[in-house]
């Protein structure tokens, strides 16, 4: 399975700041998806990250609030916009290698103060 | 919202029990995959039966699948302090292409 890092691995942040979410995987694969889960909470899908083209997003998250990149086939960013208390969540990132199945980073633990 | 429900959310078990955890779902899926996680670190991909399998084992875990109700089953068998943590189940939708909904969760604690 594929191995993927994620820095940082966790943050605290001041409200109305930005924080950029690195993942990295030491394979080339085809889609990485981004993940929220809110404390206490299950996850929830923020977006699909294919190389070479715009994410596509969840209903309610927007690029502006969450833009993405992904320069590469073993790389991707998720920033986190504007920040308020209520982003206060654990983010992950995922591929899916092999097909079907997705194999998830350890998480990055963000607190919005 | 799709996100599937999962009973119960917080089960308690003495070590060498068996834990059975429910997951339900709304809609027609490609597969069901069963993922673990510690204290809020990443998910530990567990299990994947797909939506032609109705049973399904790997180590102490027995997966079933019935597509007819939408619900799945997990059994750990002869737990583990080290099994305490959340599992949830997890759906691939069937649209082609992989986006997983998520579960509420299920919380295990297994004292020695």
């Amino acid at each position: 399975s594929a191995v993927i890092s994620q820095k940082p691995s966790r943050d605290i942040c001041q409200r109305g700041t930005s924080l950029t979410i690195q993942c990295q995987v030491d394979s080339q694969v085809t889609m990485m998806f981004w993940y929220r889960q809110q404390p206490g909470q299950s996850l929830t899908l923020i977006a699909t990250a294919n190389q070479g083209s715009e994410a596509t997003y969840e209903s309610g998250f927007v690029i502006d609030k969450f833009p993405i990149s992904r320069p590469n086939l073993t790389f991707s960013t998720l920033t986190v916009s504007n920040m308020s208390p209520e982003d206060s969540s654990i983010y992950l990132c995922s591929v899916e290698e092999p097909r079907e199945t997705q194999y998830f980073g350890p998480g990055t633990r963000l607190l919005v103060l | 919202s799709q996100q599937g429900e999962e009973d119960p959310q917080a089960l308690s078990i003495q070590e060498g029990e068996n834990a059975t955890m429910n997951c339900s779902y709304k809609t027609s899926i490609n597969n069901l995959q069963w993922y673990r996680q510690n204290s809020g670190r990443g998910l530990v991909h567990l299990i994947l039966i797909r939506s032609n399998e109705r049973e399904k084992h790997s180590g102490r875990l027995r997966v079933t699948l019935d597509t007819s109700k939408k619900s799945s089953s997990l059994l750990i068998t002869a737990s583990r302090a080290a099994d305490t943590a959340s599992y949830f189940c997890a759906t691939d939708a069937d649209t082609g292409f992989q986006k997983l909904v998520f579960g509420t969760g299920t919380r295990l604690l297994v004292s020695p």
